[in-house]
C-alpha cells in the first residue's frame, strides 16, 4: 500500500531538548515536503526535498532543520525546540512532474512544554 | 510569495444542498490548484485538482472552477452528504512549493 509514514504521532517534550520527526515513503518519490498546521493559518511549508541531499527552505524554516541522505526518508529535526513550534506537523510527498500529487502522512502531534 | 485566501472559514448546509468554496490567490505564475479534504485526525487527502490550462473540471459531485484572469477559484459540492464534513483547503502551487488556504470547515447537517 503506497503511503507516507510518520513517527511519532503524539509527542509531549520539553523546550530544549533535542527531538526529531521521521518521516519514510514507500512510492520512490523524489519530492518531499514537511508542513506545520496551525488554527486559522492552515498548512505552512518548513522544508522541501527535490532529491537525496537536495533541501530548500519554505516559508517557515526557522528553528527547523532536514536532511535528505536516501530518498525514502526526510526526518525533521529540531535542534532546541520552543513552545511556538508546538503544532500539528505533516511530512508529504510527490509524484514525477511539476504539478504532481502531494500525499501526506497521518500527521505528527507535538506539544513543547 | 504567493497569498492564498480561503473563505468562509466554516460552512454548514442541509444535507442535499450544494457547497461552494472560494479561494483567491497571488502569484500569476501559480500554475496548480489542487483541493485537499482532511478528516479528523488525518492527514490531508486530494479530492479534486485543477490546472492553469483548464477552467472547469467535475469529478461526480464535485466540481472545481478556475478564473485566471481574476486569480481566483472555486470548490463546488453538489448533493452534499454527512460523510462531506471535514475540512477542506485550496492551494496554489507555484514551481517547487504548495501555498494552502486557511481551510473551511464543512458540516453537512442530516
Amino acid at each position: 500500500e503506497a503511503q507516507v509514514t510518520q513517527n511519532p504521532r503524539y509527542l509531549i517534550t520539553v523546550t530544549g531538548k533535542k527531538l526529531t520527526v521521521t518521516c519514510s515513503q514507500n512510492m520512490n518519490h523524489e519530492y518531499m515536503s514537511w508542513y506545520r498546521q496551525d488554527p486559522g493559518l492552515g498548512l505552512r511549508q518548513i522544508y522541501y526535498s527535490m532529491n537525496v541531499e537536495v533541501t530548500d527552505k519554505g516559508d517557515v524554516p526557522e528553528g527547523y532543520k532536514v536532511s535528505r541522505k536516501e530518498k525514502r526518508n526526510f526526518p525533521l529535526i529540531l535542534e532546541s525546540p520552543s513552545p511556538n513550534q508546538t503544532s500539528l506537523y505533516f511530512c508529504a510527498s510527490r509524484g514525477a512532474g511539476p504539478t504532481g500529487e502531494l500525499f501526506f502522512g497521518e500527521g505528527s502531534r507535538l506539544t513543547v512544554l | 510569495g504567493e497569498n492564498v485566501e480561503q473563505h468562509p472559514s466554516t460552512l454548514s448546509v442541509q444535507e442535499g444542498d450544494s457547497a461552494v468554496i472560494k479561494c483567491t490567490y497571488s502569484d500569476s505564475a501559480s500554475n496548480y490548484f489542487p483541493w485537499y479534504k482532511q478528516e479528523l485526525g488525518k492527514g490531508p487527502q486530494l479530492i479534486i485538482d485543477i490546472r492553469s490550462n483548464v477552467g472547469e473540471k467535475k469529478d461526480q459531485r464535485i466540481a472545481v472552477t478556475l478564473n485566471k484572469t481574476a486569480k481566483h477559484f472555486s470548490l463546488h459540492i453538489t448533493e452534499t452528504q454527512p460523510e462531506d464534513s471535514a475540512v477542506y483547503f485550496c492551494a496554489a502551487n507555484t514551481g517547487n512549493q504548495f501555498y494552502f488556504g486557511t481551510g473551511t470547515s464543512l458540516t453537512v447537517i442530516p
